[in-house]
């Protein structure tokens, strides 16, 4: 068990470029999140994955925000025209097959937009 | 819809001192309940969870909270902290009967240990 992986650690941008995550989640987990936190509050969810399939998004997933899970293994979430207001934790999370299982995290990727 | 409330945003304490992290929780279904831990610039550790069964869960480092169906809170103690203790905490609820099993998180509570 390597545990959640997310690339990069840390990003910096300039207001409207595109920046893309990736998340690499535990090998044998089928569900897969993602979260935005921002400074002094908790994360907040916006997409899971099952697999392959993207069943739930958030309101807060507007359409600059594009999530993929392409082959039901690492994840991406892309960010078109950043705005400042993105800058923030993506988290990203997994979860095994079992009811009882918890989500494990990933140490997140920081986003600045200048 | 479901949501957490931590009372405290910090809690500054003496090592060696007890302390309670307070977290209230609404739902109208079942539900699971967690705390989770972030040290600076990291991602959150899972502390502790109840899902069923005794209303008392612990951790592996000394770390209890007892769920309180009837007052909905699910409160984090320890008897004696320690330094290393300083870090962020997150309470978190999810819905025992969904299938998505997804986490809406309160916004956490700074605990700092002092010496």
């Amino acid at each position: 068990d390597t545990g959640v992986s997310q690339d990069p650690r840390h990003k910096i941008t300039k207001r409207g470029q595109n920046v893309t995550f990736r998340c690499d989640p535990i090998s044998e987990h089928n569900r897969l999140y993602w979260y935005r936190q921002t400074l002094g509050q908790g994360p907040e969810f916006l997409t899971y994955f099952q697999n392959e399939a993207q069943l739930e998004k958030s309101r807060l997933l507007s359409d600059r925000f594009s999530a993929e899970r392409p082959k039901g293994s690492f994840s991406t979430l892309e960010i078109q025209r950043t705005e400042q207001g993105d800058s923030a934790m993506y988290l990203c999370a997994s979860k095994g097959r079992w009811d009882n299982s918890p989500l494990h995290f990933g140490n997140g990727t920081r986003l600045t937009v200048t | 819809a479901q949501s957490v409330t931590q009372l405290d945003s910090q809690v500054p304490v003496f090592e060696e001192a007890p302390v309670e992290l307070r977290c209230n929780y609404s739902s109208s279904v079942s539900v699971y309940l967690f705390w989770y831990v972030q040290y600076p610039n990291q991602g959150l550790q899972l502390l502790l969870k109840y899902l069923s069964g005794s209303t008392l869960v612990e951790s592996i480092n000394g770390f209890e909270a007892e769920f309180n169906k009837s007052q909905t809170s699910f409160h984090l103690r320890k008897p004696s902290v320690h330094i290393s203790d300083t870090a962020e905490y997150f309470c978190a609820v999810s819905s025992s009967g969904g299938s998505n099993y997804k986490l809406t998180f309160g916004k956490g509570t700074l605990l700092t240990v002092n010496p």
